[in-house]
């Protein structure tokens, strides 16, 4: 199966900053990395696939990079709606596999 | 658009085995390229993929429980059915079935629809 570490954990920000998440995977997987949102009590959101395409409806201060193991999820301009938890998701093998969780609180 | 219900017991005694739906309505399973997966999210913890089902019937499935599960299409109902059999406490979570697009041979865009998710806990 293939790893997927994301860093930091958690992290504290406020409202207008600039938010970088990171995601490792344990061997290259191409381009085919997705991120999603979760909020409490609520399903994930698909927000970025295959690294760096938005998905229709999501917000365009949310974009994503990298390739091969190393992957960015940035928030430009971090709302009160966005506080969360992402996950990135390798699509490049099954089983699919998910990173741990960065939970993004308020400062 | 389409819509993505689960259901089933919201509980189930240790040995037994889960039996979960997940309803499709505002489109047909059978039309387009979609794979139907199952994840599953235990309280507080992260996310581990159950396994999948293309609508041609082709599965996929985790083999940390591959030898527990089956997913199953009715396509004359719109549903997509798990089965995991002999449930212990750790198999209480979170359930969500979701959808996961295809185009031009490629299922590697994530999975786009999702499910509300419904709660199991596996207790005697």
């Amino acid at each position: 199966d293939i790893q997927m570490t994301q860093s930091p954990s958690s992290l504290s920000a406020s409202v207008g900053d600039r938010v970088t998440i990171t995601c490792r995977a344990s061997q290259s997987i191409s381009t085919y990395l997705n991120w999603y949102q979760q909020k409490p009590g609520k399903a994930p959101k698909l927000l970025i696939y295959v690294a760096s395409s938005l998905q229709s409806g999501a917000p365009s201060r949310f974009s994503g990079s990298g390739s091969g193991t190393d992957f960015t999820l940035t928030i430009s301009c971090l709302q009160p709606e966005d506080f969360a938890t992402y996950y990135c998701q390798q699509s490049y093998s099954t089983p699919r596999t998910f990173g741990q969780g960065t939970k993004v609180e308020i400062k | 658009q389409v819509q993505l219900q689960e259901s089933g017991p919201g509980l189930v005694k240790p040995s037994q085995t889960l039996s979960l739906t997940c309803n499709v309505s505002g489109g047909s399973i059978s039309s387009g390229s979609y794979y139907w997966s199952w994840i599953r999210q235990p309280a507080g913890k992260g996310l581990e993929w159950i396994g999948r089902i293309y609508t041609s019937g082709s599965t996929n499935y985790n083999p940390s429980l591959k030898s527990r599960v089956a997913i199953s299409v009715d396509t004359s109902k719109n549903q997509v059915s798990l089965n995991l059999r002999f449930v212990t406490a750790a198999d209480t979570a979170v359930y969500y079935c979701a959808r996961n697009p295809c185009s031009g041979g490629s299922c590697q865009s994530g999975m786009d629809v999702w499910g509300q998710g419904t709660t199991v806990t596996v207790s005697s």
